[in-house]
């Protein structure tokens, strides 16, 4: 089963918005972590955010974490052609002996 | 150093055969991670070996198998093949894993299996 979920399922936009997707899931974590798949490059980690913090910066990239509403976001600033990917959220905690469980994914494509 | 690798990328199988997908981790990694992938159902977790040994396992059948060798190289078998079993499998490995703090895991370019 899925502990995270994100929405939007789909996002498109044009080149130099900026897009936010959302993640959602079930039980306490440990961690959460966004990944980014597209065709070129495969399943690549982005970012990771612990339990403890409440927000993240990683270039054009900003994740916060509300462990009370159990969701987080993903902002993505200045968009480029090359943002155009699938968003995953995955997150690990303790009952799921620190596996990643991961959501469906936020497709993301970008207009120029 | 060189990323996630994994053989073949394709493949084509029948209903009832057998198939047998190689990983090889970034070198000192030493925990590799099987997902399945599939568009309804998003990445699902398979297995996960460490130092050889199965340390974590998902909710698939006994059909699918894996096991890891001394050098990390790991190796997921799936038996009598089904329909349901087309999918992209992704190999990730991570230097720890499990309750490492951070696990981040990279992953290689997955095997696009069909099932014919």
């Amino acid at each position: 089963s899925q502990q995270g979920e994100e929405d939007p399922q789909a996002l498109s936009i044009q080149e130099g918005e900026n897009a936010t997707m959302n993640c959602s899931y079930k039980t306490s974590i440990n961690n959460l972590q966004w990944y980014r798949q597209n065709s070129g490059r495969g399943l690549v980690h982005l970012i990771l955010i612990r339990s403890n913090e409440r927000e993240k910066h990683s270039g054009r990239l900003r994740v916060t974490l509300d462990t009370s509403k159990k969701s987080s976001s993903l902002l993505i600033t200045a968009s480029r052609a090359a943002d155009t990917a699938s968003y995953f959220c995955a997150t690990d905690s303790m009952d799921s002996n620190y596996q990643l469980i991961w959501g469906a994914g936020t497709k993301l494509i970008i207009k120029p | 150093k060189a990323g996630v690798t994994q053989t073949p990328r394709y493949l084509i199988k029948t209903r009832g055969q057998q198939v047998t997908l190689s990983c090889s981790p970034i070198s000192g990694h030493r925990s590799v991670s099987w997902y399945q992938q599939t568009p309804g159902q998003g990445l699902q977790f398979l297995f996960e070996y460490f130092s050889e040994t199965q340390r974590n396992k998902g909710n698939f059948p006994g059909r699918f198998s894996g096991r890891q060798f001394s050098n990390s190289r790991s190796e997921m078998n799936v038996s009598t093949l089904e329909l349901g079993d087309s999918a992209l499998y992704l190999c990730a490995s991570s230097l720890i894993g499990g309750r490492a703090l951070g696990n981040e895991q990279f992953f290689g370019p997955g095997t696009r299996l069909t099932v014919l």
